[in-house]
């Protein structure tokens, strides 16, 4: 019975480099959400996704992140080009239907940019 | 402009007193509305959610929504130590889901 896995849980990044998040959804579920959490801030949108296909990324800005949920596998959030200002916690959450239904969330990965 | 808003606190309660959370937000258009529990350096924890008018009960859960207020509220009975975190209430539009910044919950033994 286990829930929404995220890894790896702690990221370490020097500035330039590239960043891979990956999560899976809790079995049965097949919409993932992404979401960034700064310290003593709220939770932000990213993006909606279902298996291959990207349902909404407005939250997510335009240049150097990237999303997706291949048919096999887990989803990728992908940040190029890291800096210092994407050192946040980024949490996954995985729902049955998607809108109107509840979301479980994973344990999170912290990114830390040096 | 989507907005969610709760007082950020924080709210001390003694324990086994009532700890009542609001939350208010902008768009009349919302569809559905969750509370989640946050320890510090943990993920949420989903708590309840409301689709309808009035009041859900859940344990010593117990969400309370109007609509035509635009408010959404969890009152927490018989507050408990370990109920000490902060909650985060979350609305949904369409395909998105707006958060709050929360309010951080002390239950003073």
């Amino acid at each position: 019975n286990a829930g929404v896995m995220q890894n790896p849980r702690h990221l370490v990044r020097r500035r330039g480099q590239e960043a891979r998040l990956r999560c899976s959804p809790m079995k049965g579920h097949s919409h993932v959400y992404w979401y960034r959490q700064l310290p003593e801030e709220g939770l932000k949108f990213m993006v909606y996704l279902q298996k291959e296909n990207i349902i909404d990324e407005s939250g997510m800005p335009k240049e150097r992140f990237s999303a997706e949920f291949p048919k096999e596998g887990p989803s990728i959030l992908r940040i190029q080009q890291v800096v210092r200002g994407d050192s946040a916690a980024y949490f996954c959450a995985s729902s049955h239907t998607g809108s109107y239904n509840e979301q479980f969330f994973g344990p999170g990965t912290r990114l830390t940019v040096l | 402009q989507k907005e969610v808003e709760q007082n950020s606190g924080p709210l001390s309660v003694p324990e086994g007193a009532i700890a009542s959370l609001n939350c208010t937000y902008s768009d009349r258009g919302s569809q559905s509305f969750f509370w989640y529990r946050q320890y510090s350096g943990k993920s949420p924890e989903l708590i309840m959610f409301i689709y309808s008018n009035g009041d859900k009960e859940d344990g010593r859960f117990t969400a309370q929504l109007n609509k035509a207020s635009q408010y959404v509220s969890l009152l927490i009975r018989d507050s408990q130590p370990s109920d000490s975190a902060t909650y985060l209430c979350a609305v949904n539009w369409g395909n998105q889901f707006y958060f709050g910044t929360g309010t951080s919950l002390t239950v003073i033994p």
